[in-house]
């Protein structure tokens, strides 16, 4: 089975300083790992996703995550927030086993970036 | 164009009522996904088309019923819905299935779904 976990519901940071969201995941094989942004009323878009390689991704507006297999994270970066990177935000894995190509989701995390 | 497009935007329905919700893409794309999302919840898969054949169907009430008329369209059918079925019903498409996972998933904009 396949599992994803985002242990923060809300995080909070002011505008300009670095921000984190955290992802750890589970899988039986090889995971691919991604993270999805969704503002209020849209669907998700995607930001990053780890297949194989160099374990530091970089994706989209900015974003970057590092992927950690001895930690089984995922976390998400970016090194300057701005207020636009509020909104919600979503980790996925798959694993390359049993379940290739049924995503399992976190259950998000909302990002607010106060000025 | 790297756009899915969702009609519509917002549905709203009685319980008697039957609908259907449509999905494009021009991308070439070989699987297309059904998803359901409540406020602040995860998109909870409810279908999965590969290459125009229903491959994964997520036991999903027979009240939904999707089809796949071409590689380009989705349809969602509703009939005899529940108000608990309100939510955001998410069109996504993925170049295939069949490379092992690693594809990644557009998403549409979404259809805001009201059950009377």
């Amino acid at each position: 089975a396949q599992s994803v976990a985002q242990p923060e519901d809300q995080v909070n940071v002011a505008e300009g300083n670095p921000l984190t969201v955290k992802c750890t995941y589970s899988v039986s094989g090889n995971p691919y790992l991604f993270w999805y942004v969704q503002y209020p009323n849209r669907g998700l878009q995607f930001l990053l996703k780890y297949i194989t390689g160099d374990n530091l991704v970089k994706g989209s507006y900015g974003f970057e995550a590092e992927f950690n297999k001895s930690q089984t994270s995922f976390h998400l970066k970016k090194p300057s927030a701005l207020v636009s990177d509020s909104a919600l935000y979503f980790c996925a894995v798959r694993d390359t086993g049993t379940n290739a190509g049924k995503s399992t989701f976190g259950d998000g995390t909302t990002l607010t970036v106060k000025p | 164009d790297t756009e899915v497009t969702q009609t519509p935007k917002h549905l709203v329905m009685g319980m008697t009522n039957k609908k259907s919700l449509k999905c494009e893409q021009h991308m070439g794309h070989r699987a297309m996904y059904w998803y359901k999302q409540k406020a602040k919840k995860p998109p909870e898969l409810m279908f999965v088309y590969s290459y125009e054949k229903l491959s994964i169907n997520e036991s999903v009430p027979s009240r939904f019923s999707p089809e796949c008329p071409n590689s380009s369209l989705l349809n969602l059918h509703l009939h005899a819905l529940q108000p608990e079925d309100s939510a955001l019903y998410l069109c996504a498409s993925s170049p295939t299935r069949l490379a092992g996972g690693a594809d990644t998933q557009y998403f549409g904009p979404g259809t805001r779904l009201t059950v009377l």
